[in-house]
């Protein structure tokens, strides 16, 4: 029932852009994005609700494609800052419709920006 | 500073001994979580509460027991009956329930214990 996120692991040199996907075979209520550097805890990035929004602050945006329950990350120019594991977490829709009251998050895509 | 406290940071016990594990936070949220954290398995939902003296199992609450007598508060207690307890445990609160109010959700995590189960 863990969304699916894409690539497991991800090395860049700074400056480059990198996509993060995660994919869930349910029906979504939203999205949520959150970054954990090691040893560190979750920090959120951000929340994107069914009705295929996108958001972004700073570099780093993201979208969210209710019909294919898929949403997607885009880190721009990444910076030595951006290094860490990044985890959707998928919030279900309920069979009556509301939502599921939790999120289910992913294995976390390793994103690792080099000098 | 308002945040989440979680106690201790580096915990060891026998095995077959019960423990708890503490989450206290002071931003006054309705909402709260415990997840697992194991490599290469990203965060796994244990128990969530999002109201005082009421609590909801996740995935994997078999082998834990939760408490919320208080807002405050939301002790997770590993059993003996929990196969494999050797793990990272994340605690995080919401402002309200996943669900209930949109942008009021985002979720504050707290330090995180490892337990060693010897």
């Amino acid at each position: 029932q863990q969304p699916v996120q894409s690539p497991q692991a991800v090395i860049l040199r700074e400056g480059e852009d990198a996509v993060i996907n995660c994919s869930s075979s349910k029906a979504l209520y939203s999205v949520h994005w959150y970054r954990q550097k090691h040893g560190e805890a979750p920090v959120f990035l951000m929340i994107l609700l069914k009705g295929g929004e996108q958001k972004g602050h700073d570099k780093i945006s993201a979208s969210f494609n209710e019909k294919k329950q898929q949403s997607s990350l885009y880190l721009t120019a990444s910076q030595l800052s951006y290094s860490g594991t990044y985890f959707c977490g998928t919030e279900r829709v309920h069979h009556y419709g509301g939502s599921q009251g939790n999120l289910i998050f992913g294995k976390g895509t390793k994103l690792s920006v080099k000098p | 500073d308002g945040g989440i406290t979680q106690s201790p940071k580096y915990l060891f016990r026998k095995e077959g001994q019960n423990v708890t594990l503490s989450c206290e936070q002071n931003l006054n949220h309705d909402a709260m979580y415990w997840y697992r954290q194991d490599p290469g398995q990203g965060l796994r939902l244990i128990y969530y509460s999002q109201i005082v003296n009421d609590f909801q199992k996740g995935d994997i609450a078999e082998g834990y027991s939760v408490s919320r007598e208080k807002k405050e508060s939301f002790p997770l207690t590993v059993t003996s009956a929990q196969k494999n307890p050797t793990a990272f445990y994340l605690c995080a609160s919401s402002i309200d329930p996943i669900g209930l109010t949109v942008g009021y959700n985002e979720q504050f995590f707290g330090p995180g214990t490892r337990l060693t189960v010897l």
